[in-house]
This record gives structure tokens, C-alpha cells and sequence, in this order.
């Protein structure tokens, strides 16, 4: 059973930096591209960064660039996001997917990330 | 990067037909065959509908289609029942390993 559990969520300064990640099982995780996906509270869901099987192509949402880094430890089958110079407005809820066929075939729970003073 | 547009809502009776669009550029929609469409219901998941703008994952009713003409993706939801009526997505690759998602589809069922 493919499971994704992300984890490392919380409340945060504005300013401030924090790290998810994601543990992946029940499939190659070294075989699939991944993704972090955000939805504000009680908003739509956008898109924030990509990263290839091997890491060597990442994308990011304009939004993020520059602040938010992808990355993933293939021995650990972990996907990770750091996040930096946080705003407020990157609050919410941040989901880790699996890439099947240009789309998110699994998701994780999600973990909730609040921006706050 | 700007969102896919999507209607803000839709309805339809028990039984009948409903076709939601998701309407981007000749970057995004139009330029790639990786349309993907979810469902989320409230305090859910989101779960994959369809993916490469007409497959169907293992599970998903026949009655969920997907297709696309041009810069606008369409999901038709077919024999509506109670458990469509939910949230909506669209989302596409738009190239240099970005994806975007539309705004979201509020889908009633009367």
C-alpha cells in the first residue's frame, strides 16, 4: 500500500523557517518524480515545487522561488521542503504527492503550517 | 503562473449531466496532453479523477470524462449522485517542471 506521512509542520514567525518532510512507502519511491502541493484555509490548492527521481530537475511555483527548497533523500525513500523567509500567507495546509502520468496519483495527509505572530 | 480558470460553481439534478471547464493558455492546457482533474470533499484529500486529460485511474466510475479542445480542458460528471458534491480541481503541466492548479469547482447536487 503506497503511503505517504509528512511531518515537521507548525506555528512560525513570519520570517521565520521550517522543514517538512515526507516518508514514502509501499513503492520505488527512487522511480517517481514528487511534488509539494499547499491549500490555504479555505482555499484552492496551488501548486508550489517539483523534483525528478534523481533530483537533478526541480521546478518551482514564482511564489516560493528563492524561499522554498526541494529536495529528496532516495536511501531514506524522503522527500523534504525547506522553507524559508516565511509569510504569512504561506499558510496552510502542505501535501507531498506522488507524480503518476503529469498528475498526483497519492497524497499524504498534509501537514499544517501556520504563519503567525 | 497564473491559476487555470474554472467556474466558481455547478449543479445539477440526480441523474442528469454536469461539465465543468478549466480554461488556460497554448503554455499550459493547450500546449501539453497533462491535464489532471481531482475531487476534494471537505476536510479531504484531494483524490485523482483523471489524469493525461482522458485516462481514468483504477476505481474511478466511467461515468468521469475528461477531454480538451484547445486552451480549455473540460471533466463531465455524468449520472450525478449525492457523493459528486464536492470541490473540484483542475491542473496542468505548463512546462520547465512547473504544474498549475485551476481555482476550484463547487459541484452541487440539487
Amino acid at each position: 500500500e503506497v503511503q505517504l506521512v509528512e511531518s515537521g509542520g507548525g506555528l512560525v514567525q513570519p520570517g521565520g523557517s521550517l522543514r517538512l518532510s515526507c516518508a514514502a512507502s509501499g513503492f520505488t519511491f527512487s522511480s517517481h518524480w514528487m511534488h509539494w502541493v499547499r491549500q490555504g484555509p479555505g482555499k484552492g490548492l496551488v501548486w508550489v515545487s517539483r523534483i525528478k527521481t534523481d533530483g537533478s530537475k526541480i521546478g518551482y511555483a514564482d511564489s516560493v522561488k528563492g524561499r522554498f527548497t526541494i529536495s529528496r533523500d532516495n536511501a531514506k525513500n524522503t522527500l523534504y521542503l525547506q522553507m524559508s523567509s516565511l509569510r504569512d500567507d504561506d499558510t496552510g495546509v502542505y501535501y507531498c504527492t506522488r507524480e503518476y502520468g503529469g498528475s498526483s496519483d497519492y497524497w499524504g495527509q498534509g501537514a499544517l503550517v501556520t504563519v503567525s505572530s | 503562473q497564473s491559476a487555470l480558470t474554472q467556474p466558481p460553481s455547478a449543479s445539477g439534478s440526480p441523474g442528469q449531466s454536469v461539465t465543468i471547464s478549466c480554461t488556460g493558455t497554448s503554455s499550459d492546457v493547450g500546449g501539453y496532453n497533462y491535464v489532471s482533474w481531482y475531487q476534494q470533499h471537505p476536510g479531504k484529500v484531494p483524490k485523482l479523477m483523471i489524469y493525461e486529460v482522458t485516462k481514468r485511474p483504477s476505481g474511478v466510475p466511467d461515468r468521469i470524462s475528461g477531454s480538451k479542445s484547445g486552451n480549455t480542458a473540460s471533466l463531465t460528471v455524468s449520472g450525478l449522485q449525492a457523493e459528486d458534491e464536492a470541490e473540484y480541481y483542475c491542473s496542468s503541466y505548463a512546462g520547465n517542471n512547473n504544474f498549475v492548479f485551476g481555482t476550484g469547482t463547487k459541484v452541487t447536487v440539487l
